[in-house]
């Protein structure tokens, strides 16, 4: 079976430092890898996403970068942290050319 | 560009009551309509899809092409359908566009 780990849980920076959030999936080959912010009044953003090893799509312009060193990996960083940067950050996969989303469990990012 | 629109931030309903989550959508193209839900602590996950015009836990949703609508229904709430409702949309590339979400809550 797949599944999909998002590490780490919670997170506390201070404004300025790096940023690496790390996805990673098992069970499957070639998945489409997906980050979304998830905050209050705002839904579920569409940050990047990724059809293959180093193919990132971004949706909007920001402070962050994604990065896909392998396939079933999928990274979100920042070099420095801005305190809008703060908010619930989710990891997703799915099949190539199925819409089905499998998230993961969170990081709750505290920009501080 | 693709985008949708959820009007309802909150939806507050009686038990038995029937509920209606609006969902409208922006898309040139031919749309795929989906709605997921996040229950309390659990991860967000798919509810029900358009294309497969089924029922899941009672919610039915019919995508109108001329309303740019997929308005999520259920004719008889029920307390455990409290939770976080997001619709979504794919266009044409392997992205999903989420709304900003409904959290529906059904009182007792």
């Amino acid at each position: 079976s797949q599944t999909i780990h998002q590490w780490p849980a919670t997170l506390v920076q201070p404004v300025g430092s790096p940023l690496s959030l790390e996805c990673t999936v098992e069970g499957t080959s070639n998945p489409n890898l997906y980050w979304y912010r998830q905050a209050a009044g705002r839904g579920l953003q569409l940050l990047f996403y990724s059809v293959g090893i180093g193919q990132i799509s971004s949706e909007v312009p920001q402070n962050l970068s994604a990065s896909r060193p392998q396939d079933r990996q999928f990274i979100l960083s920042s070099k420095k942290l801005l305190l809008s940067d703060s908010g619930f950050y989710l990891c997703a996969w799915s099949r190539a050319g199925n819409e089905k989303l499998f998230f993961g469990s969170g990081t709750q990012l505290s920009v501080l | 560009a693709q985008r949708v629109t959820q009007p309802e931030k909150l939806l507050s309903v009686f038990k038995g009551a029937p509920v209606e989550l609006k969902c409208n959508y922006s898309y040139s193209g031919s749309p795929e309509l989906f709605w997921y839900v996040q229950y309390s602590r659990q991860r967000l996950q798919l509810l029900l899809r358009h294309i497969s015009r089924e029922s899941i836990k009672g919610f039915t949703a019919d995508l109108n092409k001329g309303e740019t609508s997929f308005h999520l229904k259920k004719p008889f709430a029920q307390e455990e359908d409290s939770a976080m409702y997001y619709c979504a949309l794919r266009g044409g590339s392997e992205k999903l566009v989420f709304g900003k979400g409904t959290k529906l809550t059904v009182n007792p």
